[in-house]
């Protein structure tokens, strides 16, 4: 099975704090893939990477950077956090192709 | 603009009953995906749709795909409990899959 990993769960950090949300993929995929998911929102995609230290911005870039050094780890960076940046993190990641997501088990931020 | 809507945003349903979740997006595509999120837990892939008039079904599920009129249907035969979940569409509009648009989510809740 395809396992996606996020290093943390929960995550609690100050305003201005520099943020660092951690991916790993254990299927060799070469797509990842940062999304937020707010209530009432649905998922919004930040960025995504289709291979090592390639990068697209998504829908809501702002605020934010990755980081793709090697081909299962993929880095969401909040470079100075603020309280709107709280939110559930996914993370996923694909094959080439139009094939389906695999998703992480999320990251809950809460900016103070 | 690349919208996906739901409808509905929430679903209080019976064991046993019958319903439907609408899919509705903007512009033209002919790919879909279904996925379901259990409360605090990640997305897991229910379907991929990948034409016009394609029909999936994996038990009490089945989900179809009318690319003409932009719309996905997610039909709940004879409801139980264990269906409670969050369940949203995503459609690819860039014909690659790096960039899925996704539904608000409809909440379904299945009552005893």
């Amino acid at each position: 099975d395809v396992k996606v990993t996020q290093s943390s769960r929960y995550l609690v950090k100050r305003t201005g704090e520099k943020v660092f949300l951690e991916c790993v993929q254990d299927m060799d995929h070469e797509n990842m893939f940062w999304y937020r998911q707010d209530p009432g929102l649905g998922l919004r995609l930040i960025y995504f990477s289709y291979d090592v230290k390639m990068k697209e911005k998504g829908d809501i870039p702002e605020g934010y950077s990755v980081s793709r050094e090697k081909k299962e780890r993929f880095s969401l960076i909040l470079e100075s956090a603020s309280t709107n940046q709280t939110s559930m993190y996914l993370c996923a990641s694909k094959t080439g192709g139009r094939e389906k997501l695999f998703f992480g088990s999320g990251t809950q931020l809460s900016v103070l | 603009e690349l919208k996906v809507e739901q409808n509905p945003l929430f679903l209080s349903m019976q064991e046993g009953k019958n319903y439907t979740i609408y899919c509705n997006y903007s512009t033209t595509s002919d790919r879909l995906y279904w996925y379901r999120q259990d409360p605090g837990k990640s997305l897991e892939s229910l379907f991929v749709l990948l034409s016009n008039g394609a029909v999936k079904q994996e038990g009490r599920l089945m989900a179809s795909l009318d690319t003409k009129a932009r719309l996905s249907t997610l039909h709940i035969t004879a409801a139980v409990h264990d269906l409670s979940a969050t369940y949203f569409c995503a459609v690819d509009f860039t014909g690659t899959a790096s960039k899925l648009t996704f539904g608000t989510g409809t909440r379904l809740q299945v009552t005893l």
